[in-house]
């Protein structure tokens, strides 16, 4: 069973667009919600991270909106530019840092 | 923030042998380390997880015996794949968290191709 489920797959966005990548799980007992971001031969490199007791953190162009009641949450990039062409997977994990479930990933692909 | 390094980058290797990745935080001490295998397009797979002197637990389905995992030290942890063979060749990473508080950190990877 996937703990947390990634859409979409795949995107394309225009340069100075917005991307939005979601994320759903199940497990109400994950307190702690990532996003990473992954360039081709090398490991994720952690993004922005938020706890259910917000709704939306922002850093920079990146922002998580989270929805606890619809066990929710997406990853907002502003200003989309080419060099955040990557793929990009969302995580959950439980306080005690034991496990991280991760998404399946998303290749976001910025066209100049 | 902070740094996970991860050795060596690329391997290539005869069917048989056996090969070792290491795994070091460099600027923290790495309580948990966790190992995970990467097939192109698709996401982390979770092999194991290992706590500083305590033995690995592996996931279901990993072969314990082919994917040694030693973590001796606050800040090195290793992977070692026992008599490789073809259908290892993957994508590895480490990663780690410990004394950086709430976060966990990647290593580089490490493509490993067994001839």
């Amino acid at each position: 069973q996937q703990q947390v489920k990634q859409s979409p797959q795949s995107l394309i966005v225009q340069k100075g667009g917005i991307s939005i990548i979601n994320c759903a799980y199940e497990n109400t007992a994950f307190d702690y919600f990532p996003w990473y971001q992954q360039f081709p031969g090398k490991g994720p490199a952690l993004l922005i991270a938020i706890r259910p007791d917000v709704s939306e953190k922002k850093e920079g162009r990146f922002t998580i909106s989270f929805n606890k009641s619809a066990k929710q949450f997406s990853l907002h990039i502003m200003d989309s530019q080419p060099g955040d062409s990557a793929t990009y997977f969302c995580a959950a994990s439980k306080g005690n840092f034991n496990k991280f479930y991760f998404g399946s990933g998303t290749k976001l692909n910025v066209k100049p | 923030g902070a740094v996970v390094s991860q050795h060596p980058s690329r391997v290539i290797c005869k069917s048989g042998t056996s090969v070792k990745i290491e795994c070091r935080s460099l600027d923290f001490q790495a309580t948990t380390m966790f190992w995970y295998r990467q097939f192109p397009k698709q996401s982390l797979m979770l092999m194991a997880t290992s706590n500083e002197g305590s033995k690995a637990t592996y996931e279901q389905g990993v072969e314990k015996d082919k994917f040694l995992i030693n973590h001796a030290s606050l800040t090195l942890s290793t992977l070692t794949v026992t008599s490789a063979h073809p259908e290892d060749s993957s994508f590895y990473i480490c990663s780690a968290t410990g004394t950086v508080g709430e976060k966990l950190f990647f290593g580089s990877g490490t493509q490993l191709s067994v001839l």
